[in-house]
C-alpha cells in the first residue's frame, strides 16, 4: 500500500522557519518525482514545488522562489520542504504528493497545517 | 500561467442522478488534464488523468472527456459518498494550475 505520512507543521511567527517532512512507503520512492501542494483556509489548491527522482531538478512557483527549498533523501524514502521567511499568506495545509506522468498527482499525504501568526 | 475555470461553482444533484462538471482552460492544454475529489478534512484523491483515464480503483461511474480547452467530468449515478468538492488541474504548461473547484451537494 502506498503511504505518504507527513510531519513538521505547526504555528510559527512571521519571519520564522519550518521544515516539513513526508515519509514514503509502499513503493520505490527513488523512481518517482515528488511535489508539494498547499491549500489556504477555504481556498483552492496551489502547486508549490516539485523535484525529480534523483533530486537533480527542482522547480518552484515563482512567488516562492528563494524562500522555500524542496529536497529529498532517497536512502530514507523522504521528501522535505524547508520554509523560511514565512508570511501570514503562507498559512495553509501543505500536502506532499507523488507525481504521475506529466503532472497528475496520484497519491497524497494526509496534509500538515502551517499557521503563520504572531 | 494557464487559468482553469470550473462551472458551476455548486451543483445540486439528487442521489442516483447524473452530474456533469465542466472545466475550461484559458489556452489549450491538449489532454494534460486531471480531476480530483476532495472531502472535508481530507487530501484530494485523483479520479481521472490524461483527461479520460480513470485512476486506480476509481469506480466506472466516473468518466472524463474533452481536449484542448473544454473538459467534462461526468458522474453517471451519484452515490452518497460522491458529494464532495471536485477540482480540475492542467499539467500541460508550467506552472501546473488548478480550477477553483465545483461543490457537488445533495439536492
Amino acid at each position: 500500500e502506498v503511504r505518504l505520512v507527513q510531519s513538521g507543521g505547526g504555528l510559527v511567527q512571521p519571519g520564522g522557519s519550518l521544515r516539513l517532512s513526508c515519509a514514503a512507503s509502499g513503493f520505490t520512492f527513488r523512481s518517482h518525482w515528488m511535489i508539494w501542494v498547499r491549500q489556504a483556509p477555504g481556498k483552492g489548491l496551489e502547486w508549490v514545488a516539485n523535484m525529480d527522482q534523483d533530486g537533480s531538478d527542482k522547480t518552484y512557483v515563482d512567488s516562492l522562489k528563494g524562500r522555500f527549498t524542496i529536497s529529498r533523501d532517497n536512502a530514507k524514502n523522504s521528501l522535505y520542504l524547508q520554509m523560511n521567511s514565512l508570511r501570514a499568506d503562507d498559512t495553509a495545509v501543505y500536502y506532499c504528493a507523488r507525481g504521475l506522468g506529466r503532472g497528475s498527482l496520484d497519491f497524497w499525504g494526509q496534509g500538515t497545517p502551517v499557521t503563520v501568526s504572531s | 500561467e494557464i487559468v482553469m475555470t470550473q462551472s458551476p461553482d455548486t451543483l445540486s444533484v439528487a442521489p442516483g442522478e447524473r452530474a456533469t462538471l465542466s472545466c475550461r482552460a484559458s489556452q489549450s492544454v491538449s489532454t494534460n488534464l486531471a480531476w480530483y475529489q476532495q472531502k472535508p478534512g481530507q487530501a484530494p484523491r485523483l479520479l481521472v488523468y490524461d483527461a479520460s483515464t480513470r485512476a486506480t480503483d476509481i469506480p466506472a461511474r466516473f468518466s472524463g472527456s474533452g481536449s484542448g480547452t473544454e473538459f467534462t467530468l461526468t458522474i453517471s449515478s451519484l452515490q452518497s459518498e460522491d458529494f464532495a468538492l471536485y477540482y480540475c488541474q492542467q499539467c500541460h504548461k508550467w506552472p501546473p494550475t488548478f480550477g477553483q473547484g465545483t461543490k457537488v451537494e445533495i439536492k
